[in-house]
C-alpha cells in the first residue's frame, strides 16, 4: 500500500492567497483526520471525517478554513485568504475503525509556509 | 473526556543507556493507547498500541511499553538507545478520536 498521500509536500505561498492542500487516505480507510503542527501549539486536530461526512470540526481555527471529502479517497483543507499565522505543517491521517483497531496513518505532511 | 500528559518535553540518554519516556492518561473508559514517534521532516509513525490485551506491548524497534492501570500509565522503554531513536516521540489515547500529548524530544549522544 502507498500510505497516505499528501500534496504539495511544500508550499510557499502569500499574504491573502487561497492555498488548497490535498490528500488520499489509505483505500479502504473510512476515517479521515486533517491536523496542524507548529511549534508553538503542537498537533492540533482540525477536522475528521467518518465515510466523507464532517463529524468534528471545533478544532478549524476560523472561517477562512474548510475541508471537504468528495469522495472517500480524496480530501481537500483550503485556506482562503492565508495569513501568515497559518504557516505550518499540515497532516492528513486515515485509520480503519470499523475493523476494531484504531490506530491513524499519518501522511509526510505539507509544510506551508506564508509570506 | 480522555487526556494524556507526557512528563518531559525534552530527554537525553546516551548511546546504549536505557530510554525511558512517560506518559500518564486520563479515561473514563478502559483506554486504546498508542506511541507514535515522529522523525525530522516526516508524518507520525506508529510504534505500538495497547488495546486491553497484554499490558505489556512490543513494538517496532526495540520499543515496548506496559499499561498500568494503577498508575494510570502508559511508559515507553528501550533498554539500550541507538543514535538512530533520536526524534520526537508522541503518547495518545484514543476517544472517538486521538488525542495526542505535547510530545517528547528525544536526543541520544555519542
Amino acid at each position: 500500500d502507498a500510505g497516505v498521500i499528501q500534496s504539495p509536500r511544500h508550499e510557499v505561498t502569500e499574504m491573502g492567497q487561497e492555498v488548497t492542500l490535498r490528500c488520499k487516505p489509505i483505500s479502504g480507510h473510512n476515517s479521515l483526520f486533517w491536523y496542524r503542527q507548529t511549534m508553538m501549539r503542537g498537533l492540533e486536530l482540525l477536522i475528521y471525517f467518518n465515510n466523507n461526512v464532517p463529524i468534528d470540526d471545533s478544532g478549524m481555527p476560523e472561517d477562512r478554513f474548510s475541508a471537504k471529502m468528495p469522495n472517500a479517497s480524496f480530501s481537500t483543507l483550503k485556506i482562503q485568504p492565508s495569513e501568515p499565522r497559518d504557516s505550518a505543517v499540515y497532516f492528513c491521517a486515515s485509520s480503519s475503525p470499523g475493523q476494531g483497531t484504531y490506530e491513524q496513518y499519518f501522511g509526510p505532511g505539507t509544510r506551508l509556509t506564508v509570506t | 473526556a480522555q487526556s494524556v500528559t507526557q512528563l518531559g518535553s525534552h530527554v537525553s540518554v546516551s548511546e546504549g543507556a536505557l530510554v525511558l519516556l512517560r506518559c500518564n492518561y486520563s479515561s473514563s473508559v478502559p483506554p486504546y493507547l498508542f506511541w507514535y514517534v515522529q522523525y525530522p521532516n516526516q508524518g507520525l509513525q506508529l510504534l505500538l498500541k495497547y488495546t486491553s490485551a497484554a499490558t505489556l506491548v512490543k513494538g517496532i524497534n526495540g520499543f515496548e511499553a506496559e499499561f498500568k492501570k494503577s498508575e494510570t500509565s502508559f511508559h515507553l522503554t528501550k533498554p539500550s538507545a541507538h543514535m538512530s531513536d533520536a526524534a520526537e516521540y508522541f503518547c495518545a489515547v484514543q476517544g472517538g478520536q486521538l488525542t495526542f500529548g505535547s510530545g517528547t524530544q528525544l536526543t541520544v549522544l555519542p
